[in-house]
This record gives structure tokens, C-alpha cells and sequence, in this order.
């Protein structure tokens, strides 16, 4: 079975400032990690995908997320929040390289909020 | 491309009715997922089709059932409504073979009344 946990329902950071926005997982099998973000009323969007090779992805908007096998950790980064920022984001697992054909196991999600 | 479409955008139903939601996948893609998505939660695995046959499944009742059709596009219909049935309902299309990601729709947002 696998897992995704989410630290921090809730994260504020102020307008340029780092943002991070921490998952981990519990995978049996060598794990597919994503980041989605989620504005109000509007479905997923995927900003990065951790596969194979590179631990460090990169992602749109200037996100970034680093696998780490031995924290079981992918944490998502931002060197300097933007208003627009602001959203619902989830961090989700699954187990083959096909991995558009495999159900996705979803954390709980963290809200961002960005000060002006 | 228009992308994976879901109609209607939100729906209002009462205890005990059926409701049937509908999915367009992207072009190209031949693979529908469904997730149930409750308030302040993450999205949760319904089921998922391909070739016109439920290929996985998650953890729902069988009150949850689907159907997809040989243009790809796809239904989840849910009978006996519960007020906990109320969420948004994400479609998701996906292609095959390896390194193909899932595109979601903008959902369908059900109450329950």
C-alpha cells in the first residue's frame, strides 16, 4: 500500500519570501511522486513529477521538489512566493512507470496563503 | 484541445436520488479515472476505465458504478444518495504506455440535500 503524508494543513509565508511545503511517503515498491496545485473551484493542475533518474525536478510557476529516498520525503520549494502562489496543494503517489494509468494517492493537501 | 470537460459543473440532488456525471477525455487519451474529492481533503480514488471495462477500483460502495464509451468519454453514476456523498467529482484522462501523465477535469461539484 502506499501513502502520502502532508506537515501543515495550513502554510503563510509573506510575498517573496521561500516557500516550503513539506510530503512524506510510505511506498513498498520504488515510489512515482507528484505535485498538484488547486485553485478555488477548479480542478488539478500538476507542477512536477518525480519518476526515475534526477532527484531534483523542476517544475512550472518555479517550483521544485527534491526526492529523498532515505528521508521518504519529496518536499516542494519556491525561492520566492508570489501572490499568485496562493492555493490548495497536494502531493500524490503512485507505483509504475505508467504511471498515467495508475490510480494516485493523494495527501491531504496544504492551503498556501501568501502576505502582501 | 479542449482538454478533459465535465458536465455539469455543479448539481444539486436530495437524499435517496441517483445522479449521473459525465467526462470528456483529452484528445488522444483512452483512459478515464474518477476521484471523489470531499471538502478539505484530497482527491480519492473511485475507479478507473479503460476499453469499456472497470479496470481498477478503489474503496467505494457499489452504489458508485460507471460506464465508458467507445468515443472514450465516460459516466459515474452513484445511486441512493447519502448527504456524504457530497464533494466534487475530478475526471481524469490519461493515454497509454509509459511516462503518460493524467489530466484533470474542473469537476463536478454534487450536494446532497
Amino acid at each position: 500500500a502506499q501513502s502520502v503524508t502532508q506537515l501543515g494543513s495550513h502554510v503563510s509565508v509573506s510575498e517573496g519570501a521561500l516557500v516550503l511545503l513539506r510530503c512524506n511517503y510510505s511506498s513498498s515498491v520504488p515510489p512515482y511522486l507528484f505535485w498538484y496545485v488547486q485553485y478555488p473551484n477548479q480542478g488539478l493542475q500538476l507542477l512536477l513529477k518525480y519518476t526515475t533518474g534526477a532527484t531534483l525536478v523542476k517544475g512550472i510557476n518555479g517550483f521544485e521538489a527534491e526526492f529523498k529516498k532515505s528521508e521518504t520525503s519529496f518536499h516542494l520549494t519556491k525561492p520566492s512566493a508570489h501572490m499568485s502562489d496562493a492555493a490548495e496543494y497536494f502531493c500524490a503517489v503512485t507505483r509504475e512507470a505508467n504511471f498515467g494509468n495508475e490510480k494516485l494517492t493523494f495527501g491531504t493537501g496544504t492551503r498556501l496563503t501568501i502576505i502582501p | 484541445d479542449a482538454g478533459v470537460t465535465q458536465s455539469p459543473t455543479h448539481l444539486i440532488k436530495t437524499r435517496g436520488q441517483q445522479v449521473t456525471l459525465r467526462c470528456s477525455p483529452k484528445s488522444g487519451h483512452d483512459t478515464v479515472s474518477w476521484y471523489q474529492q470531499a471538502l478539505g481533503q484530497g482527491p480519492q480514488f473511485i475507479f478507473q476505465y479503460y476499453e469499456e471495462e472497470e479496470r481498477q477500483r478503489g474503496n467505494f460502495p457499489d452504489r458508485f458504478s460507471g460506464h465508458q464509451f467507445p468515443n472514450y468519454s465516460s459516466e459515474l453514476n452513484v445511486n441512493a444518495l447519502l448527504l456524504g456523498d457530497s464533494a466534487l467529482y475530478l475526471c481524469a484522462s490519461s493515454g497509454t504506455g509509459r511516462d503518460t501523465e493524467a489530466f484533470f477535469g474542473q469537476g463536478t461539484r454534487l450536494t446532497v440535500v
